[in-house]
């Protein structure tokens, strides 16, 4: 079955880059679809971050694309995202997700991400 | 880009139905038939009950049915049941200088 994990620390300094990984598994990430992030804030709504297409096409929420980087390795099955110059407003639960045509139906469940001193 | 309007809260009681709505503008939901919507309980992922506006996911119980009538899409939740009481969000393809993808602030559902 499809399924996805989140990885990566679950604290981060401000001013530093913050760094996930999404293992696939259940398909191939080379098939028709892309890889995407998606975060919530304690209590906030869901926000979407960023998309990959296992060419290494992207594309970025416009408010975090300067500070925001996709990246897909189909050799392991997995994508990944960097964060730079974290405040604490980018502590978050970061969950990735199967997105196809701006939907996401599988989900990861999710790695709580906090930043701190 | 701003978040896509939803209410904060809707409410009905077992066997009655609620509706959601989601508000953008020509940017997303008007021009584009990828509207999606979301319920997430407490503590958990999130999980699909409608893409492209209308259709359901495999497992989604037809109770579930969404529609779009220019920028303000809507999920109708017919016959509540307990288990529906969630968090639901609707999104939305858009566009300003490049694609992506914008949420809604979220409904939370109250069974009474």
């Amino acid at each position: 079955q499809v399924q996805l994990q989140e990885s990566g620390p679950g604290l981060v300094k401000p001013s530093e880059t913050l760094s996930l990984t999404c293992a696939v598994s259940g398909y191939s990430i080379t098939s028709d679809y892309y890889g995407a992030w998606i975060r919530q804030p304690p209590g906030k709504a869901l926000e979407w971050i960023a998309s990959v297409y296992h060419t290494g096409r992207t594309y970025y929420k416009p408010s975090l694309k300067s500070r925001a980087t996709i990246s897909v390795d189909p050799s392991k099955n997995e994508f990944s995202l960097n964060l730079t110059s974290v405040t604490a407003a980018d502590t978050a639960v970061y969950y990735c997700a199967r997105e196809m045509a701006s939907s996401a139906d599988y989900w990861g469940r999710g790695i709580l991400v906090t930043v701190s001193s | 880009q701003s978040a896509l309007t939803q209410p904060p809260s809707a409410s009905g009681s077992p066997g009655q139905s609620v509706t959601i709505s989601c508000t953008g503008t020509s940017s997303d939901v008007g021009t584009y038939k990828y509207v999606s919507w979301y319920q997430q309980h407490p503590g958990k992922a999130p999980k699909l009950m409608i893409y492209e506006v209308n259709k359901r996911p495999s497992g989604v119980p037809d109770r579930f049915s969404g529609s779009k009538s220019g920028n303000t899409a809507s999920l109708t939740v017919s016959g509540l049941q307990a288990d529906d009481e969630a968090d639901y969000y609707c999104s939305s393809h858009a566009i300003t200088t490049n694609a992506f993808v914008l949420f809604g602030g979220g409904t939370k559902v109250t069974v009474l």
